[in-house]
């Protein structure tokens, strides 16, 4: 299976504290995206990586993608309350695959508190 | 510029019914997906349409699921029977077509939540 991973499951930080959530996956992919999910909402889409590129900025997001590695990580700076959410980083299969496929972690939930 | 729009967003339904979710992607998005998440899991992929062509199904969608899209714009669900462990959330989400597989942005909205009871 190509599901990706997120780490940690959860993670807790106050208000102006950066928040770090890291996604594994496990066969080659084309690219990688982020996405966000508030409790009881659809997935907002934050930031999508190439596998050739290695980092990319978005205001407050940065993400790095480590093919070697398999892995991606998600950085957001000076958190708010409003971030809190779940993460979902989602992967697609590489070359050859179906486009729009996406396979998704279980995500990390982050709450920020005020 | 409107999102990917899906009702009804909450549905509750008997066991053994038929329910039916409907999806209007963003406009001239020519790809449209169907996830299904159950709580504490990611989304996982049901099927897909390029345009009014159902390319690809997950094994994931027994026979009581069926999708359509007519004229390759909107598109509908149907679960018929339903049971109880089709509880989830349907989500649906669209792209445009690009020439390449160099990058391609899914947008979802914001599902339509099934309770079998």
């Amino acid at each position: 299976s190509q599901q990706g991973e997120e780490d940690p499951q959860a993670l807790s930080i106050q208000e102006g504290e950066n928040a770090t959530m890291n996604c594994s996956y496990k066969t080659s992919i084309n690219n990688l995206q982020w996405y966000r999910q508030n409790s009881g909402r659809g997935l907002v889409h934050l930031i999508l990586i190439r596998s050739n590129e290695r980092e990319k900025h978005s205001g407050r997001l940065r993400v790095t993608l480590d093919t070697s590695k398999k892995s991606s990580s998600l950085l957001i700076t000076a958190s708010r309350a409003a971030d809190t959410a779940s993460y979902f980083c989602a992967t697609d299969a590489g070359r050859g695959s179906t486009l729009g496929r996406l396979y998704f972690g279980r995500g990390t939930q982050l709450t920020v508190w005020p | 510029d409107t999102g990917v729009s899906q009702n009804p967003r909450h549905k509750i339904t008997k066991r053994g019914q038929n329910v039916t979710f409907r999806c209007d992607p963003i406009s001239e998005h020519n790809r449209l997906y169907w996830y299904r998440q159950t709580l504490g899991q990611g989304p996982e992929f049901l099927t897909y349409f390029q345009n009014e062509a159902q390319l690809e199904k997950s094994r994931l969608l027994s026979d009581r699921f069926s999708a359509e899209r007519p004229k390759g714009s909107f598109s509908t669900l149907e679960i018929q029977r339903t049971e109880q462990g089709d509880s989830a959330m349907y989500l649906c989400a669209s792209s445009p077509h690009w020439p390449t597989s160099s990058g391609n942005t899914i947008y979802f909205g914001e599902g339509s939540w099934l309770t079998v009871v």
